[in-house]
Order: C-alpha cells, then structure tokens, then sequence
C-alpha cells in the first residue's frame, strides 16, 4: 500500500493563477480531509469529505474547492491565488470506523506551495 | 470553531531530560488524538484517548487524559535524539478536527 500520495510536492504560482492538489488514497478509506500548515503553527481544517459525492467545509475554505467524485481521489483546487495561500498543503485520509482507533488520520507527504 | 490551546510552545532539553507538553480545550471533549511532526515531514499518529482519566504508555511516551476530559498531555522520559520533532493534539467535532499549534521539541546531545 501507498497510503496518502499528493503532487505535486512543490509549487509556485503566481497571484492570480490557478492550480489543482491532487490527493489519491489507497486504503479504502471513508473519510478524506485537506489541511493547511503555516510555518510554526498548527494545521487548519479546509475542507473535509465523508464519502464519494460528499464534501464540506472546514475551518478555512475560502478561496479553496473540492470534488470527490471517487473514494480514492480529493482534489483540492486553488482559483486566484493570493500570497495569503502560501503554506503546506496536507492531505489525509481515515477510515471513520467507530472505534479506539477508528479516526486516525493517515496522512500524505504534503505540497509545499509559494504565491509570489 | 473549538479552541485548543497547547502549551508550550518550545521547548529545548539536554538528552535524557523528561519532556511535557499540555493541551486544553474549553470544553468537554469526546476523545483527543496526539501526532508527532519531524521537521520537514507530515504528522504521524501516536494515540487517541477516549476514557476520563485514561493513561496510556508507549514505551517512554507517557499519554493522559484528564478527568473531566477537558486536558490532555504527552511526557517523555529521558529523550533522546530521535524524539526531535513537533507534537500536536488534536481534537475532533463531529467530523471536523481541530489541531493544537504543537510544541517543538528540540533534544540536545
């Protein structure tokens, strides 16, 4: 198995342009959740999915969409992007089984994002 | 959205010190997870607790959840080189999880 594989692992874009995240998952996992990491700081929720078909937002989701047409695939899509955007995009996936260790988070290796 | 606060946020220790890092939240909470971050890398997952008052040992990392599950904390006994990275706790609302802003550990040999 894979686990959580993103690309690309790096980027620069500049503002105004747009880019597609790409996240694939190999374990048959329910649940699929995108993440932004600001240096020294903790991770922010953007947007998440419980299922093919089904997306929500997260604790940042402006300038940010997704799709989940697919278990394994959640692309993550940046229209415009701004300065504000630059980060580490982190991609997970858990299984969402109840359960002591039904929500752990499985996560891929992240793409590291620069606006100029 | 929920409010976890970690503390602290570095923290440097000779090898073979003992290392804690705290995490609370203002509200009862169902269960906390706890994830490590090497630099330049992605969080890997540790532990989850559920129970009030749950401790859990994994070899030299010490896992306890408070009693009125509003508290957490990871401890370390006698780091070492390898234990170098970021912790972070993280706590799940409905389906939406909320991450502490870690404290980094740095080990001196």
């Amino acid at each position: 198995n894979a686990g959580v594989t993103q690309t690309p692992k790096f980027r620069i874009l500049k503002i105004g342009q747009s880019m597609t995240l790409q996240c694939t998952q190999d374990m048959n996992h329910n649940y699929m959740y995108w993440y932004r990491q600001d240096p020294g700081m903790g991770l922010k929720l953007i947007y998440y999915s419980v299922g093919a078909g089904i997306t929500d937002k997260g604790e940042v989701p402006n300038g940010y969409n997704v799709s989940r047409s697919t278990t394994e695939d959640f692309p993550l899509r940046l229209e415009l992007a701004a300065p504000s955007q630059t980060s580490v995009y982190f991609c997970a996936s858990s299984s969402g089984l109840a359960g002591p260790v039904g929500n752990e988070q499985f996560f891929g290796p992240g793409t590291r994002l620069t606006v100029l | 959205g929920q409010q976890v606060m970690q503390i602290p946020q570095y923290q440097h220790v000779q090898e073979g010190e003992d290392f804690t890092t705290y995490c609370n939240s203002s509200t009862t909470l169902s269960n906390i997870q706890w994830y490590k971050q090497r630099p330049g890398g992605h969080p890997v997952f540790l532990i989850q607790l559920v129970k009030s008052g749950e401790v859990k040992k994994q070899k030299r990392l010490t896992f306890q959840f408070g009693e009125a599950k509003k508290n957490s904390s990871l401890h370390i006994t006698a780091t070492q080189t390898t234990d170098v990275g970021t912790y972070f706790c993280a706590l799940n609302h409905g389906n939406q999880f909320y991450f502490g802003t870690g404290t980094s550990l740095t080990v001196i040999p």
